[in-house]
């Protein structure tokens, strides 16, 4: 596709279940991030994939948060065990190389609402 | 401290006007920052960069960086309505952009 895909637009779970959000980059791009933003803020950092490994976790609040990338392109954020303060929107961006040009090019994100 | 802070607004600008955005960061080791746009219900897209002292233009887009006292502003000239979004300062950190928490401007016809 021309832009980053993530799927799905909107989740909804209950206090206790798993989550899965998937994010697909645009094609050649080899640096992945993972962002989180609540209302009102801007996006926090949560983790970056250069490749198919994590170059950066330092951003995933607990172990409950985790993320891959097996392939090199498409990127899975996992969470267990959902919590209600992990409402947000999810936003995946992806870039050439990573942020040095700061140019990330941000998917529509996955809202996650847990009740 | 937050690593960098934006005044979360909002500002109301009248349209023709100079709208003016600020924002401080904490690092003195970062060398790049960003201004990104965010309309609502969006995702955040890059419209700036800068990376030396002073002042950097693109249309009616000027960034100014003070490394000195940790300053980036924004000023965008003659305002249009299609203007009005969330403007987030971001500075380039170790693999990452850090981002402010956004000013939200809003330009009145």
């Amino acid at each position: 596709g021309a832009g980053v895909s993530q799927t799905p637009s909107n989740k909804v779970t209950e206090k206790g279940k798993y989550v899965e959000l998937r994010c697909d980059p645009i094609s050649g791009h080899t640096a992945l991030y993972w962002y989180r933003q609540s209302l009102g803020q801007g996006p926090e950092f949560l983790i970056y994939f250069q490749g198919t490994g994590a170059a950066d976790d330092s951003g995933l609040p607990n172990d409950r948060f985790f993320a891959v990338r097996p392939e090199g392109s498409v990127s899975t954020l996992k969470i267990q065990r959902t919590e209600r303060g992990d409402s947000a929107v999810y936003l995946c961006a992806s870039s050439w190389a990573g942020s040095n040009t700061g140019e990330l090019f941000f998917g529509e994100g996955s809202r996650l609402t847990v009740l | 401290q937050k690593e960098v802070e934006q005044n979360s607004g909002p500002l109301s600008v009248p349209e023709g006007a100079i709208a003016s955005l600020n924002c401080t960061y904490s690092d003195r080791g970062s060398q790049s920052f960003f201004w990104y746009r965010q309309y609502s219900g969006k995702s955040p897209e890059l419209i700036m960069s800068i990376y030396s002292n002073g002042d950097k233009e693109d249309g009616r887009f000027t960034a100014q960086l003070n490394k000195a006292s940790q300053y980036v502003s924004l000023l965008i000239r003659d305002s249009q309505p299609s203007d009005s979004a969330t403007y987030l300062c971001a500075f380039q950190g170790a693999q990452k952009l850090v981002f402010g928490q956004g000013t939200r401007l809003t330009i009145n016809p």
